[in-house]
């Protein structure tokens, strides 16, 4: 089993330029989630969606859109990458409900020049 | 507001020792509590989970944690380190709407032989 995969693992951007990160998962989770982990930050979370063709807001969306055309995809955005965005990024996934454990990928380490 | 905090950013034990990590949440109603944990260049695991009932739950690797409804706490601990649980630990803590998680800043923990 595949799990969530991210791509890609890493990045290397200029100021200003655009990138998408991909999330694909084969559980046939309902809820996706992209987040962003800095030092001594943790974990927050960027941009949500509860099915197919939903997303939301999560804490941190300035800078970033998302899109969830397909189930199992689940794909963030940088339109015009700063400084600010280097991070490392995670995608998980769950079933509905807040009882449902997050399934997290291995992360994408993207760093802007 | 949901939020985790972590009081620990590190913590260093001997292989052998007992390791205790702290996680006290702010929350109106009944917690949904996680433990997660994250290796160098890796996603994250869960570890153990808490709902309801029995406030002790075990969890996977020979961790538990124990729920403390009056001290607003949900500690991770382990009888006996072992030099491959160095890693970084998270607490989170399930929102009300079920769509969001909120992550401490988590703990790093470093075994020494």
């Amino acid at each position: 089993n595949a799990g969530v995969t991210q791509t890609p693992k890493f990045r290397v951007l200029k100021t200003g330029q655009s990138m998408t990160l991909l999330c694909a998962q084969d559980m046939n989770h309902e809820y996706m989630y992209w987040y962003r982990q800095d030092p001594g930050m943790g974990l927050r979370l960027i941009h949500y969606s509860v099915g197919e063709g939903t997303t939301a807001k999560g804490e941190v969306p300035d800078g970033y859109n998302v899109s969830r055309l397909k189930k199992q995809n689940f794909l963030l955005g940088l339109e015009s990458a700063a400084p600010s965005q280097t991070s490392v990024y995670f995608c998980a996934s769950s079933y509905r409900g807040r009882k449902n454990i997050q399934y997290f990928g291995a992360g994408t380490r993207l760093s802007v020049l | 507001a949901q939020s985790v905090t972590q009081p620990d950013i590190h913590i260093t034990v001997s292989e052998g020792a007992s390791l205790e990590l702290r996680c006290n949440y702010s929350y109106g109603a009944t917690p949904y509590l996680f433990w997660y944990v994250q290796s160098p260049g890796q996603g994250l695991q869960l570890l153990l989970k808490y709902f309801s009932g029995d406030t002790l739950v075990q969890g996977i690797k020979g961790f538990e944690a124990e729920f403390k409804r009056s001290q607003s706490s949900f500690n991770l601990r382990k009888p006996s380190v072992h030099w491959s649980d160095a890693a970084e630990y998270f607490c989170a803590v399930g929102a009300d709407t079920g769509n969001q998680f909120y992550f401490g800043t988590g703990t790093s923990l470093t075994v020494i032989p």
